[in-house]
């Protein structure tokens, strides 16, 4: 098992571009969530899903969007990017809520 | 929004000494999860502690979950280099239907030889 995977690994955007962080696991979990962390700052929640066709807003969700259309594939779409966006991104899934949480890599956006 | 208080925010300490990082709240958490994360990599989960009062030993460290759930400790013995890390303390809580992880900001360990 790859677990969870993310591209890119790192990436330079222009303010108002946009782009789409990939996001697949092979574990066949349910929930699924993406995360942002900046310095010092520890993990926000951006958005979440709990099966394909689901998902909802957490803590942080201005200026992204996500799709769930298969159990794997959990991408976050960034529409006219800010600088404020600069930061590290995490997904994560499990197969059940309240248990471990099983973290990519992350991906490392800057926007200038 | 439940907030998770850790620390410290820094400590470096060396080889061989004890430490202890605290992760504090208000709330009561169903759950409680320590997360280890190195640079470059996403957080890997160290421990689950569930019950109020609840003391767990992994090797060298030692969690405990307060008698209330509302707050959580980290004791590591005779720390070592590869203890090097960021570590964070994530409660979760019950919004509606659903369970969502609190992460408190980490506490950024370094072990020098």
């Amino acid at each position: 098992n790859a677990g969870v995977t993310q591209t890119p690994k790192f990436r330079i955007l222009k303010i108002g571009q946009s782009m789409t962080l990939q996001c697949t696991q092979d574990m066949n979990h349910n929930y699924m969530y993406w995360y942002r962390q900046d310095p010092g700052m520890g993990l926000k929640l951006i958005y979440y899903s709990v099966g394909a066709g689901i998902t909802d807003k957490g803590e942080v969700p201005n200026g992204y969007n996500v799709s769930r259309s298969t159990t794997e594939d959990f991408p976050l779409r960034l529409e006219l990017a800010a600088p404020s966006q600069t930061s590290v991104y995490f997904c994560a899934s499990t197969p059940g809520q309240g248990v471990e949480q099983y973290f990519g890599p992350g991906t490392r956006l800057t926007v200038t | 929004t439940q907030l998770l208080e850790q620390s410290p925010q820094f400590l470096s300490i060396q080889e061989g000494e004890n430490l202890t990082v605290y992760c504090n709240s208000s709330s009561v958490f169903s759950s409680l999860q320590w997360y280890r994360q190195e640079p470059g990599e996403g957080p890997v989960l160290l421990v689950t502690v569930v019950t109020g009062g609840e003391v767990k030993k992994l090797k060298r460290l030692t969690f405990q979950f307060g008698d209330a759930r509302k707050d959580s400790s980290l004791h590591i013995t005779a720390a070592q280099p590869g203890d090097t890390g960021l570590y964070l303390c994530a409660g979760l809580v019950r919004g509606g239907s659903n369970y969502k992880l609190t992460f408190g900001k980490g506490t950024l360990l370094t072990v020098n030889p």
